[in-house]
């Protein structure tokens, strides 16, 4: 599986946007980029994904790279609600073949403290 | 729509013994993975199951199985317990395979 590098930690004010970033420099042409969340003491949650445009959804935005080779989850307006630890996960696509698209590989991801 | 149900939430139990973990997916999703979490080696993959077969699985010993029921409810079963699967089992479920997958809660077992 391609692997993904991001901060171990980072801090926002809230109400204040967040940039999120992660490098996927070995990504493939067909990979796409997927974001989940994880808050204290629950499972993970998924938070966006996109192939090349930047998407957006309820929860954030993701700006992709012309490139691919890194992606940014934008969260707006950071909340205290949003103090979780943020992964970034390439995925092959559905119709790929192989076996691994059933699969997370989860990284370290990025602890995100949010200040009142 | 209910989130995916894991049962029990907490488990404890001694060395040596076994343990099965319940999972109910979301309704209508096809595809359930599970994932183990501990403090030292993060979120990893143990298996998916899709259509009452497991289509893919995680570097963990055979101790570590599961199976599927035609109703895509899951469950997970861990023999011979040892200290270290001491962990958070975490249950995902997607439509098909490949999509987004929703998370339970977990069930966090405890061996001792």
């Amino acid at each position: 599986d391609a692997k993904t590098t991001q901060p171990n930690s980072m801090e926002s004010n809230e109400e204040e946007p967040v940039h999120l970033p992660c490098n996927h420099s070995t990504i493939s042409g067909t990979d796409y980029i997927h974001w989940y969340r994880q808050l204290p003491s629950q499972g993970p949650e998924y938070v966006i994904h996109g192939l090349t445009s930047n998407v957006n959804n309820r929860m954030a935005s993701l700006a992709i790279a012309e490139d691919r080779k890194s992606s940014t989850l934008i969260l707006h307006r950071a909340t205290l609600r949003d103090a979780a630890v943020y992964y970034c996960i390439l995925r092959a696509p559905f119709n790929a073949g192989g076996t691994s698209y059933g699969k997370l590989t989860f990284g370290q991801g990025t602890i995100l403290t949010v200040h009142p | 729509k209910a989130g995916v149900t894991q049962t029990p939430r907490y488990l404890i139990k001694t060395r040596g013994q076994q343990v099965t973990l319940s999972c109910s997916p979301i309704s209508g999703h096809r595809s359930v993975s599970w994932y183990q979490q501990t403090p030292g080696q993060g979120l990893q993959f143990l298996f998916e199951y899709f259509s009452e077969t497991q289509r893919n699985k995680g570097n963990f010993p055979g101790r570590f199985s599961g199976r599927q029921f035609s109703n895509s409810r899951s469950e997970m079963n861990v023999s011979t317990l040892e200290l270290g699967d001491s962990a958070l089992y975490l249950c995902a479920s997607s439509w098909d395979r490949g999509y987004e997958q929703y998370f339970g809660p977990g069930t966090r077992l405890t061996v001792t």
